[in-house]
């Protein structure tokens, strides 16, 4: 079975600084990966998902995200965070089934 | 465009009594349905799962139970509340088999008391 972590459960970040969120997959095949986040009080929004072809994926809100097969990794990165980018951010991985596993999450602090 | 509705937003319960949660997607027909739990500062926890009218798979054993009674209506249920059972409920859709991106309803949260 797939599984996600996100080793940095909080990670917090100056406004205008680059901010980059760590996933790592376990899964035998190509997996597919998404990245979410979540504003407090709320559901989750799709920032990005890549399946297949080029490796760095472009998202919304100004989010990219590259998948490392040899790393098991598809980190998330932003060149310059905004207040409005706290939230929590969880990666999850797909298969061939119905079902995604979801990582625990990092939440992210941006400070004035 | 398709839309996932979710009420009721905030519910407050006392300890052993019934709850009914429900979900309703708009916009697409035979969606792949979602109940996950989300228990404060904690990630998400897929409860049940249905790829159709009356199928229901269950991914945890515990005090809920769920239905699908109409094609794009998903519904979460309990006889007796526990407090365990207080956290924040998201109803997710997708469409297809294959990994495919899932998207979530607004949530509800859930206080038993």
């Amino acid at each position: 079975a797939q599984s996600v972590t996100q080793p940095d459960i909080h990670i917090t970040v100056s406004e205008g600084a680059s901010l980059e969120l760590r996933c790592n997959y376990s899964y035998g095949a190509t997996p597919y990966l998404f990245w979410y986040v979540q504003s407090p009080g709320q559901g989750l929004q799709l920032l990005l998902k890549y399946f297949s072809g080029d490796t760095l994926v472009q998202g919304i809100k100004g989010f990219e995200a590259e998948f490392k097969r040899s790393q098991s990794s598809f980190n998330l990165r932003k060149p310059s965070v905004h207040w409005s980018d706290a939230a929590e951010y969880f990666c999850a991985v797909g298969a061939n089934d119905y079902k995604l596993s979801f990582g625990a999450g990092t939440t992210v602090t941006v400070r004035a | 465009s398709q839309t996932i509705h979710q009420w009721p937003a905030t519910l407050v319960q006392p300890v052993g009594s019934p709850l009914s949660l429900e979900c309703t997607v708009e916009g697409t027909s035979n969606p792949n349905l979602y109940w996950y739990r989300q228990a404060a500062g904690r990630g998400l926890q897929l409860l049940f799962y249905s790829v159709g009218i009356g199928q229901i798979s269950s991914e945890v054993p515990q005090n809920l139970s769920a239905s699908r009674p109409q094609d794009r209506q998903f519904i979460l249920s309990s006889k007796k509340l526990l407090l365990s059972d207080s956290g924040f409920y998201l109803c997710a859709w997708s469409q297809g088999a294959l990994g495919e991106t899932q998207y979530f309803g607004p949530g509800t949260r859930l206080l038993v008391l």
